[in-house]
């Protein structure tokens, strides 16, 4: 069974980083062909893709947020990280990760976790 | 990287067809048959309904559908149920530095 699930702080302050960690289970990124993403969905608005990692580390960044992101694999836990750097309230949101496999986008989500930037 | 462009809402009643848009540009939409559509009901994590255009994954009622023409894509949800009441999202490849981009979202109503 393939599932992803988020973990990571409720809430983070204005300027500190936030680190995220998706955990997998019943699939490996070190598979051929496999991929997982970060998006995030702020309160009532549209998703946003973040970064991507791939089975064979190659990985990609949105542009607008390319300065502030880093995306790592920590392949003995079978997890997938992200940091985001310099946080500020509008980056309040719920972020989720995402696998893709073999060309199919986004096939598994995690259950999404809340994030919260407040002083 | 701009979002796609998506209708904030669309409604219709129990059985009837109805269709939502996504329009983008010849960097995304136009230029690669790599839309995708996802349905999300509140509270909970999207769950991916069409890729390829048009191709649905095993599970996934045959009664959605997906289209593409010029740079507009679009999702159409025949004999509509009280259950597709959702928010769907599509998204593209795109061929700028940003690989991937998402639509703006359209709320879908069952009358």
């Amino acid at each position: 069974q393939v599932t992803l699930k988020e973990s990571g702080p409720a809430l983070v302050r204005p300027t500190q980083t936030l680190t995220l960690t998706c955990t997998l289970s019943g699939f490996s990124l070190s598979t051929s062909g496999v991929r997982v993403s970060w998006i995030r969905q702020p309160p009532g608005k549209a998703l946003e893709w973040l970064a991507r990692i791939d089975w064979d580390d190659d990985k990609a960044y949105s542009t607008s947020l390319k300065t502030r992101l880093t995306i790592s694999t920590d392949t003995s836990k079978n997890q997938v990280v992200l940091t985001l750097t310099n946080m500020d309230p509008v980056d309040t949101a719920t972020y989720y990760c995402a696998r893709s496999k073999y060309g199919v986008p986004f096939d598994y989500w995690g259950q999404g976790t809340l994030v919260t930037v407040s002083s | 990287q701009s979002a796609l462009t998506q209708p904030a809402s669309v409604s219709g009643s129990p059985g009837q067809s109805i269709t939502i848009s996504c329009t983008g540009t010849s960097s995304d939409v136009g230029g690669y048959d790599y839309v995708s559509w996802y349905q999300q009901h509140p509270g909970k994590a999207p769950k991916l309904m069409i890729y390829d255009v048009s191709k649905r994954p095993s599970g996934v009622s045959n009664r959605f559908s997906g289209s593409k023409s010029g740079s507009t894509a679009s999702l159409t949800i025949s004999g509509l149920q009280t259950e597709d009441e959702a928010d769907y999202h599509c998204s593209s490849y795109s061929s700028s530095s940003t690989p991937f981009v998402f639509g703006t979202g359209t709320k879908v109503t069952v009358l």
